[in-house]
């Protein structure tokens, strides 16, 4: 049973260029969120999408936006890179209504991305 | 307490050793609980989700309680074993209606053979 799959597991893009990591949740899965996980943090909420919208934003720029394909894959894309955006980011998918309440979330291994 | 917080930051044990962390959170509007282990390189996998004061869940060895009046949980791992070391990283679920997961720092357990 395949979990979380992330591409790519690391890349380096230069500062003001733009970026998109993709994510496909486990099977059976319809609901995925985004993480961003800088250096000595806890994972912090970036937004979740759900039918194809996103359903809830944590606190970051617009320059980080999403998007969720029907077959319910998604992609986080970050425009204008800075310095501080380099992180790891996490995907978590789950389905929705009550499993992530009852079993949490299926998170995948992420993608490294560093800016320089 | 207004965020998340977990202590120790790390701690190491001898195999064998019994050992315990903590995690603080906001207490009111309370929803959820949720405790990840998070190996290096792999992803972070889900062991508790707690939602009941008084709650206590079990997993092998490890074990968690929950306090939600007061806001606190704690993670128990009976006998530790090198294979325990990881990163525990627990996470308040907000309130209801809530799909944003709110983490700790992370406490980091290394268990010396």
């Amino acid at each position: 049973d395949a979990g979380v799959t992330q591409s790519p597991t690391h890349l380096i893009k230069t500062r003001g260029q733009q970026v998109t990591l993709r994510c496909s949740p486990k099977s059976g899965h319809d609901t995925v969120s985004w993480y961003q996980q800088a250096l000595g943090q806890g994972p912090q909420f970036i937004f979740q999408y759900y039918e194809e919208e996103e359903r809830q934003r944590g606190n970051f720029p617009d320059r980080f936006s999403g998007h969720q394909f029907p077959n319910y894959s998604s992609e986080l894309n970050v425009n204008a890179l800075l310095l501080g955006d380099s992180a790891l980011y996490l995907c978590a998918s789950s389905l929705a209504g009550f499993s992530s309440e009852l079993y949490g979330y299926t998170f995948g291994s992420g993608t490294r991305l560093t800016v320089v | 307490i207004l965020n998340v917080e977990q202590s120790p930051q790390s701690l190491h044990v001898q195999e064998g050793d019994s050992t315990n962390f903590t995690c603080s959170f906001p207490s009111s509007n309370f929803y959820a609980l949720h405790w990840y282990r998070w190996e290096t390189a792999k992803s972070p996998e889900a062991l508790f989700v707690m939602t009941l004061n008084g709650d206590e869940k079990k997993k092998g060895r490890i074990s968690a309680t929950l306090n939600t009046k007061e806001g606190y949980s704690y993670l128990y791992i009976k006998g530790s074993q090198p294979e325990d070391s990881a990163t525990y990283l627990c996470a308040d679920s907000g309130g209801a209606g809530s799909y944003q997961l709110t983490f700790g720092k992370g406490t980091k357990l290394s268990v010396i053979p």
